[in-house]
């Protein structure tokens, strides 16, 4: 079975900080994981995702994550937080023996980027 | 552009009333999932297919039922709204194998009275 934790559910911080947003996933194998962010009243977007290779993956709108085997974790990060960053950000997790694709989401975290 | 559209983005229904969303996919993706979105749970996978005319149980099926004749189109049936079935409904697709990321519709807001 596969699971996901997201440990918080609120994270603030002030504009030009830098942010994290923690996960932490169960899985058998080696795992496939991705983060997506959720603007008010829209649906979800995809931001990146670790499926082998470089620990340290890059995405969407300056994000990036670290997958951390020894950890079981996939925290997303950012240098230098805006205020238009300020969503709900979840993380999801695959097992590639699953059948269809079928990834497991955490309970997601809101992010709030104050001036 | 990729595009995963719902058929409506605010539904008012009544207690007992059969309901049914609609979800189209424009990129010939094999797999396709319907959530349910509540404050504090996430998302929650009610069922997905991945082919047509295939489907499998998610976490939460009961009380729901779906339906995949065309590979660009799952519909997602509720019997009989109930009010607990009041949510946000997302549906989303990928392409198979498993290594990509799953494309999102706009969602629908559901109001069961």
């Amino acid at each position: 079975a596969q699971s996901v934790a997201q440990p918080e559910d609120q994270v603030n911080v002030a504009e030009g900080n830098p942010l994290t947003v923690k996960c932490t996933y169960s899985v058998s194998g080696n795992p496939y994981l991705f983060w997506y962010v959720q603007y008010p009243n829209r649906g979800l977007q995809f931001l990146l995702k670790y499926i082998t290779g470089d620990n340290l993956v890059k995405g969407s709108y300056g994000f990036e994550a670290e997958f951390n085997k020894s950890q079981t974790s996939f925290h997303l990060k950012k240098p230098s937080a805006l205020v238009s960053d300020s969503a709900l950000y979840f993380c999801a997790v695959r097992d590639p023996g699953t059948n269809a694709g079928k990834s497991t989401f955490g309970d997601g975290t809101t992010l709030t980027v104050k001036p | 552009d990729v595009k995963v559209t719902q058929s409506s983005r605010y539904l008012v229904k009544r207690t007992g009333e059969k309901v049914f969303l609609e979800c189209v996919q424009d990129m010939d993706h094999e797999n396709m999932f319907w959530y349910r979105q509540d404050p504090g749970l996430g998302l929650r996978l009610i069922y997905f297919s991945y082919d047509v005319k295939m489907k499998e149980k998610g976490d939460i099926p009961e009380g729901y039922s779906v339906s995949r004749e065309k590979k660009e189109r799952f519909s997602l049936i509720l019997e009989s709204a109930s009010t607990n079935q009041t949510s946000m409904y997302l549906c989303a697709s990928t392409p198979s194998p498993g290594r990509n990321e799953q494309f999102f519709g706009p969602g629908t807001r559901l109001t069961v009275l």
